[in-house]
């Protein structure tokens, strides 16, 4: 069974266009995050979400919005998709941080984004 | 945030240990020091964390500097399945997942 699933793998679509990615985690944890790995492959952490509230909301243009319709799933919206976001899109959870003592994310396999 | 220096690449011979350092001067004292992988097209992997003492888990060892300015990662007995970057990542306590990934160690191992 995977862990945390990402939909599409893949995403090719027009500048302007808005869609969405859905993640989905099993492992009953309370934090979610969407991050950003550029063509550079630098990895950016973009979002999290503990308990359905946004708790990390790095330098992301509004066009980006994460929507959380329960603890599962985080879904990453993204509105008038523009050239510069191309990239790779890791969702990823962990345990809630106030009841462990680490933090070990579990990632998903990615979504690969390419706007034309 | 602690501030992280490692190799941007190394090699391995296939069933050699290998020994992935990482400087992080700059770590407070409460900071838990993370090891995570990427191997190739795939999304990130924990592989390891420790605090002050010496860590062993069924992937990896970790070995941390009596001062924890610098730490090693520890592959035992590398296969051809270790060739990913390996990124070392202090992280503070309370600082909500706020990993950071820095640009990491890629590693080759050769058969």
């Amino acid at each position: 069974d995977t862990a945390v699933s990402q939909t599409p793998k893949y995403l090719v679509t027009q500048m302007g266009n808005d869609k969405s990615i859905k993640c989905e985690q099993n492992l009953g944890h309370d934090t979610m995050y969407w991050y950003k790995q550029d063509s550079k492959k630098f990895l950016k952490i973009m979002f999290s979400y503990n308990n359905k509230e946004l708790i990390i909301n790095e330098t992301v243009p509004n066009r980006f919005s994460p929507k959380s319709p329960d603890k599962a799933h985080l879904n990453l919206h993204i509105n008038s998709l523009e050239l510069g976001d191309s990239a790779v899109y890791f969702c990823a959870s962990s345990q809630d941080l106030g009841r462990v003592t680490y933090n070990e994310q579990f990632f998903g396999p990615g979504t690969r984004l390419t706007v034309l | 945030d602690a501030k992280t220096t490692q190799p941007n690449s190394m090699e391995s011979n296939e069933e050699e240990p290998v020994h992935l350092p990482c400087n992080h001067s700059t770590i407070s004292g409460t900071d838990y020091i993370h090891w995570y992988r990427q191997l190739p097209s795939q999304g990130p992997e924990y592989v390891i964390h420790g605090l002050t003492s010496n860590v062993n888990n069924r992937m990896a060892s970790l070995a941390i500097a009596e001062d924890r300015k610098s730490s090693t990662l520890i592959l035992h007995r590398a296969t051809l399945r270790d060739a990913a970057v390996y990124y070392c990542i202090p992280e503070e306590r309370g600082s909500q997942g706020n990993l950071i990934f820095g640009k990491g160690t890629k590693l080759s191992v050769k058969p």
